[in-house]
């Protein structure tokens, strides 16, 4: 069964210090991985598509990366305005359109 | 820039009855989602529909579901009789063309009594 696991749950960061949050997933194959940003009440927001193992993409604070068996969203210097939960979702293989999600990390950045 | 848009973004019903929640894709998208997401738990998927009809759904999406794009811009999820269990948001989402990024509306929270 296609798995997407985050971790960690919750993380608590002061303003300027920077983390990773990771993404680790259990498929048959990946098409694509996905990384959103979900406010309290509001629907995911997309940030990012990674294709292959090496693949890196960039926007602003957050960096994701991609290996064969786990994707990792860097936060340089993050803001309190990243605060935020952030989902990551695979594209399994298969000829299946779903996203299968993970659970999220829920991320509070204090000034 | 395009979004998704849903509509009611809360709707509250008692149990039994019908419920239609309804969603505005993103224009010459191609691929139509509908996902939930209980309080505290995953977003699931739902069902997926292309070409005017449903290429794929869960076991979630049972006999009282059932998804329409009635006019060429609306793509609506009904379920025709609620349950306590169906208390969740709902989100719709959108694909220009398959296995790319999916765009998500803001939900409908669907609270029932």
């Amino acid at each position: 069964e296609d798995q997407v696991t985050q971790s960690p749950e919750a993380l608590r960061l002061q303003e300027g210090e920077s983390s990773s949050l990771n993404c680790s997933y259990t498929v048959s194959g990946l098409r694509g991985l996905f990384w959103y940003r979900q406010d309290p009440g509001k629907g995911p927001e997309f940030l990012f598509t990674l294709y292959s193992a090496g693949e890196e993409k960039e926007k602003e604070r957050l960096k994701a990366t991609l290996t064969k068996k786990e994707s990792f969203l860097h936060i340089t210097a993050p803001k309190p305005e990243d605060s935020a939960t952030y989902l990551c979702a695979v594209h399994p293989q298969g000829g299946s359109e779903k996203l299968v999600f993970g659970k999220g990390t829920k991320l509070t950045v204090n000034p | 820039e395009p979004e998704v848009t849903q509509t009611p973004s809360h709707q509250v019903t008692q149990m039994g009855q019908e419920v239609i929640l309804r969603c505005v894709p993103i224009s010459n998208h191609l691929y139509f989602y509908w996902y939930r997401q209980i309080l505290g738990q995953k977003v699931e998927f739902l069902v997926s529909f292309y070409n005017n009809e449903i290429s794929e759904k869960s076991e979630i999406f049972d006999d009282q579901f059932s998804v329409e794009r009635p006019d060429g811009s609306n793509f609506t999820l009904k379920i025709r009789s609620t349950k306590l269990e169906d208390s969740a948001m709902y989100f719709c989402a959108s694909e220009p063309d398959s296995y790319n990024e999916q765009f998500f509306g803001p939900g409908t929270r669907l609270t029932v009594l």
